[in-house]
């Protein structure tokens, strides 16, 4: 079975652009987590969608939004973007909420200019 | 609230070394625990896990025991291989929903 998918692997935006980072988990994987790891760093939690719906957030800024579509695929967009939103960011799906596995993807490396 | 904490890297060690990596935590009620393993250029891969006090999970040579009267989560391995280059991550879930909390990575290199 195919892992986590996502999509673009690289990605170079300016200040003040907008992104938007594909993701599909598993088959059968009806969770989606969004992570942001920065340089160095361990992975911080953005978002969890759910059956579709939003299930959990941390703690950043509005100018986060994701959504999750009716296959399960995600996506996390990022508008006006600074120079600190340069990162990997990560997708993890799992079958289910709650302490259950997490399957990472390979990340998207998103760097800004 | 919750987090977890790391002993800092990175970690050398010769191969057939004995491995320790550090990991205590902060949570409220009952988390689970996880050792994540990230190879350069690779995805998270989830490395082993407890889910109660006093559990052990282990995994390719790999341990950890849930310590909860020490709120620690050790990783030991008895002989590391040059394979087991990667950095390690601590994290926790609280068992109420599915956000990870990690630590901030220990990076090992293992020398031949």
């Amino acid at each position: 079975d195919a892992g986590v998918t996502q999509s673009p692997t690289h990605l170079i935006k300016t200040r003040g652009q907008h992104v938007t980072l594909r993701c599909s988990p598993i088959s059968g994987h009806k969770s989606v987590s969004w992570y942001q790891q920065v340089l160095g760093q361990g992975p911080q939690f953005i978002f969890q969608y759910y059956e579709k719906e939003e299930r959990g957030r941390g703690n950043f800024p509005d100018r986060f939004s994701a959504r999750q579509f009716p296959n399960y695929s995600s996506e996390l967009n990022v508008n006006a973007l600074l120079l600190g939103d340069s990162a990997l960011y990560l997708c993890a799906s799992s079958y289910e909420q709650g302490p259950y596995e997490q399957y990472f993807g390979p990340g998207t490396r998103l760097t800004v200019t | 609230g919750n987090s977890v904490t790391q002993m800092e890297g990175p970690v050398t060690l010769s191969e057939e070394a004995f491995l320790t990596i550090n990991c205590t935590y902060t949570a409220t009620g009952y988390p689970s625990l996880f050792w994540y393993v990230q190879y350069p250029g690779e995805g998270l891969q989830l490395l082993l896990k407890a889910t109660k006090a006093d559990d052990k999970g282990s995994n390719k040579g790999f341990e950890a025991t849930y310590r909860k009267e020490t709120t620690s989560f050790h990783l030991e391995k008895g002989s590391v291989q040059v394979s087991d280059s990667a950095v390690y991550f601590c994290a926790l879930n609280r068992n109420t929903g599915n956000q990870f909390y990690f630590g901030t990575g220990t990076s090992l290199t293992v020398i031949p």
